[in-house]
């Protein structure tokens, strides 16, 4: 059974560019989270959806920030016209649902730079 | 709102020290709590875990022990090695799945 799979693993991105991130999360889980680490620091969150639906966005910038987690496919966590500032490693996890200890898996992540 | 606080890192130590790293929370209710461990170039994996007050979570050597009393969920582990070094996360969760993690603590274990 593979864990969660995020690719790109490293992405460069110019400012003003567009960032698509992928987010495939483990076989029968339904939920899926986005998390946000900047350098030196924790994770901090940022969306949690289930299939085509947005259940918590708290943690989300107001401005260039979206995801989708649409019926079939990946989640994708998007960043249009990129700033320095968006440079971070942003981490997927999935869970099975939100019951039980609401364990959370997390993928390999992936490394955003902005030039 | 909910949180947790880690202690500051890094912390260095040298192989076959004793481990202690504080974590606290702040909570309305009675959360789950966790600590991950992060490292290099991963992503976080589930170290242990504890669900209610006096809950014992343990995994590879480390124990932590839910404290309602003290709010606390410290991590210990008797004998660290140079492969426990790593970044170590507390976090806490309802069962709104939302997870509030602290900022990490940074391991090095020297031989």
């Amino acid at each position: 059974n593979a864990g969660v799979m995020q690719n790109p693993r490293h992405l460069v991105r110019r400012r003003g560019q567009e960032a698509r991130l992928r987010c495939s999360p483990m076989k029968g889980h339904s939920h899926v989270y986005w998390y946000r680490q900047l350098p030196e620091e924790g994770l901090k969150f940022m969306v949690y959806l289930q299939k085509e639906n947005i259940i918590d966005e708290s943690g989300m910038p107001k401005e260039r920030f979206s995801a989708e987690f649409p019926k079939e496919g990946p989640s994708i966590l998007r960043i249009q016209q990129v700033v320095r500032g968006d440079s971070a490693a942003y981490f997927c996890a999935s869970s099975p649902g939100r019951d039980s200890y609401n364990e959370q898996f997390f993928g390999p992540g992936t490394r955003l730079t902005v030039l | 709102g909910d949180s947790v606080t880690q202690m500051e890192g890094p912390v260095t130590l040298s192989e076959e020290a004793f481990l202690t790293i504080n974590c606290t929370y702040t909570a309305t209710g009675y959360p789950s709590l966790f600590w991950y461990v992060q490292y290099p170039g991963e992503g976080l994996q589930l170290l242990l875990k504890a669900t209610k007050a006096d809950d014992k979570g343990s995994n590879k050597g480390f124990e932590a022990t839910y404290r309602k009393e003290t709010t606390s969920f410290h991590l210990e582990k008797g004998s660290v090695q140079v492969s426990d070094s790593a970044v170590y996360f507390c976090a806490l969760s309802y069962n709104n799945n939302d997870m509030r993690f602290g900022a990490g603590t940074r391991l090095t274990v020297k031989p």
